[in-house]
């Protein structure tokens, strides 16, 4: 069965630094998704995004973060100057024309 | 704005009993509805989904949810609970029916725990 694949599944990083998340949607998907989790707490929407272009963002994603989708596969979340309260589980979904969300099993980002 | 409310964020059954996981909804029409669980540590796997059609939808592992427009409702039910459903599951919607978004958004979740 086809699959979302993010990496790293670990990252650490100091306060202040840029981080890039990665992901690898499933290739004939259209739609794009970014949500984090923090620990203990619900599944969030970040961001999302259709035709090479952010269709919606939520209020969490602020100027610090941006996506990318560089090469036709890869699909990126970076964040500017990572924060204390950047530290969460990071999910990248893909969606094709049906209601199929797929995930990956996500980036635990901690920042220190 | 659409919202989910999943009563109770710890339930425990005992092994063999039955699961009900409650979940209502919020939305001016009705979206597209569906459970995920996710296991300790692991990322979210779609366990049903509701878009169209049958009411009563059935998923993986066992579990199935019913559509109730009029209680604006999509419980998730087990009949006999297995230790290997101890996981955390949330019900999430897709408010819109068209568009180039479609996000989903996400209940509290609610902690299944699963007594021998």
């Amino acid at each position: 069965e086809p699959e979302v694949t993010q990496t790293p599944s670990h990252q650490v990083t100091q306060m202040g630094q840029e981080v890039i998340l990665r992901c690898v949607p499933i290739s004939n998907h259209l739609y794009f998704y970014w949500y984090r989790q923090i620990l203990g707490q619900k599944v969030e929407f970040l961001v999302s995004f259709y035709n090479n272009e952010i269709s919606e963002k939520s209020e969490i994603f602020d100027d610090q973060f941006s996506v990318e989708r560089p090469d036709g596969s890869n699909f990126t979340l970076k964040i500017r100057s990572t924060k204390l309260e950047d530290s969460a589980m990071y999910f990248c979904a893909s969606r094709g024309r049906s209601y199929g969300y797929t995930f990956g099993s996500g980036t635990r980002l901690t920042v220190v | 704005a659409q919202s989910v409310t999943q009563l109770g964020s710890h339930v425990s059954v005992s092994e063999g009993a039955l699961v009900l996981l409650r979940c209502n909804y919020s939305s001016s029409v009705p979206p597209y509805l569906f459970w995920y669980v996710q296991y300790p540590n692991q990322g979210l796997q779609l366990l049903l989904k509701y878009t169209t059609g049958a009411t009563l939808v059935k998923g993986i592992n066992g579990f199935e949810a019913e559509f109730k427009k009029s209680e604006t409702s999509f419980h998730l039910t087990k009949p006999s609970a297995h230790m290997s459903d101890a996981a955390e599951y949330f019900c999430a919607v897709s408010p819109l029916r068209g568009g180039a978004t479609n996000k989903l958004i996400f209940g509290t979740g609610t902690l299944l725990a699963v007594q021998p």
